[in-house]
């Protein structure tokens, strides 16, 4: 069973960071693209950025109103992926998505598996 | 402002069959396939629909995706009440080169 689980997250003040984890099982992690969406409290789903499998050049895509401050990274010695997240600001406050997509050459197709969520609040 | 534009709300009675829009451009919803997703209040996105009008398994064929042109449409048919849910649509958008959603539905099962 595919299991996708974040962590890190929590209250931090505007302008710090932040890094969470996405802890992946039940597949190969190293096969697939990984992805990390947000959802800000009563808003839709934003899509923030992917990175690829080492197969396909391990190399990243972001959104417009993340990129310079968000970096996605992995290790997939342990089946982890990492976002991390710089300069924050309140709007950045949302529930933090880890996901998987369908295809694992394919990581802006469509997306199978989601974690359960992690909540980020940033405020002073 | 979402790349992709849903209706924020439609609703129906129970049994009865609801569709839900979504409309993109040339970059986005025209050369790329489009999937769907439901999510039920405090919970994650669930797959619905995924290139275009493919069902995963577990997914009821009440549920259906179709696609022309520039717009994708999400059927439901027999409406449930468990069926209350925000219902999103996604795809790539190759000018912007970011994956884009819709600002979502919400579906009310009178």
């Amino acid at each position: 069973e595919v299991q996708l689980v974040e962590s890190g997250g929590g209250l931090v003040q505007p302008g710090r960071s932040l890094r969470l984890s996405c802890a992946a099982s039940g597949f190969t992690f190293g096969d697939y693209g990984m992805n990390w969406f947000r959802q800000a409290p009563g808003k839709g789903l934003e899509w923030i950025g992917l990175i690829r499998s080492k197969t396909y050049g391990g190399t990243t895509d972001y959104a417009a109103s993340v990129k310079g401050r968000f970096t996605i990274s992995r290790d997939d010695s342990k089946s982890i992926a990492f976002l991390q997240m710089n300069s924050l600001k309140t709007e950045d406050t949302a529930v933090y998505y880890c996901v998987r997509p369908g295809y694992n050459w394919l990581p802006e197709g469509y997306f199978d598996h989601w974690g359960q969520g992690v909540l980020v609040t940033v405020s002073s | 402002q979402s790349v992709l534009t849903q209706p924020p709300s439609v609703s129906a009675a129970p049994g009865q069959k609801v569709t839900i829009s979504c409309s993109g451009s040339s970059s986005n919803i025209e050369n790329n396939y489009v999937s769907w997703y439901q999510q039920l209040p405090g919970t994650a996105p669930k797959l619905l629909i995924y290139d275009n009008n493919k069902r995963p398994s577990g997914i009821p064929d009440r549920f259906s995706g179709s696609k022309s042109g520039t717009s994708a449409t999400l059927g439901i048919t027999g409406l449930q009440t468990g069926d209350e849910a925000d219902y999103y649509c996604g795809t790539w958008d190759s000018s912007l080169s970011a994956v884009v959603f819709g600002g979502g539905t919400k579906l009310t099962v009178l």
